[in-house]
């Protein structure tokens, strides 16, 4: 069975410039999870999907980061405009049920560096 | 709403126990564990749910006080291979069941 997929692996960008990350779960897997995880910090939960539905994004700085997850199946993180506090690793993952009951699989995370 | 995790950092021997502490300030409906190695993402070790349920591997163990609010998680007879960051995770049901990090045990094993 093949993992969550994550692209790309390294990202380095000058602040003010844009970002996407993608991110492709576990087939047949409703939920998806994004996380940022500052170096020495545990994840942060950014946004969870269920299916292409926002379950919560209550944690994602919504005035330059935006995602989508289009069909239910991949998603794009994006962000615009980037600044230094915003290099972190942004990890995906994906669960088959809701988070309660059900182990989530990272994807290997993408390492942001803003200069 | 983090959990917090005690110790911060334990440094153990190979064949010694140890035992990582997840509390919450609020009700636990599940308690989530992982472990993350230096430059990896976070695997999966084991889910407890209210009502006593596990899911998780078979040479990991773990407790879950509801009452308490407080997880632990027990790892005997260490192998090198368990060195890692450890990480529980606690769901909110309040916020629509968003998903909370704890603040992380570094172990680390030596010969």
């Amino acid at each position: 069975e093949a993992g969550v997929a994550q692209s790309p692996r390294y990202k380095i960008i000058e602040k003010r410039q844009s970002v996407a990350f993608w991110c492709n779960p576990i087939s047949g897997h409703a939920t998806l999870y994004w996380y940022q995880q500052i170096l020495g910090q545990g994840p942060k939960l950014l946004i969870q999907f269920q299916n292409n539905g926002v379950v919560d994004d209550s944690q994602l700085p919504k005035d330059r980061f935006s995602a989508e997850r289009l069909k239910g199946v991949d998603s794009t993180l994006k962000i615009q405009p980037a600044k230094l506090e915003d290099s972190a690793v942004y990890l995906c993952a994906s669960s088959s049920g809701r988070g309660v009951y059900n182990e989530q699989f990272f994807g290997p995370g993408t390492r942001l560096t803003v200069l | 709403q983090q959990p917090v995790q005690s110790p911060q950092a334990v440094i153990l021997r190979e064949g010694e126990d140890a035992v990582i502490n997840c509390s919450s300030s609020k009700a636990l409906y599940s308690v989530h564990w992982y472990r993350q190695k230096h430059g990896e993402a976070p695997v999966f070790l084991m889910i407890l749910l209210k009502g006593g349920e596990q899911k998780g591997h078979e040479k990991i163990s773990a407790s879950f006080n509801e009452k308490k609010q407080q997880s632990s998680l027990y790892l005997t007879a260490s192998q090198l291979s368990y060195s890692g960051t450890y990480f529980c995770g606690t769901v909110d049901p309040e916020f629509g069941n968003q998903f909370y990090f704890g603040t992380g045990t570094s172990l680390t094993v030596i010969p």
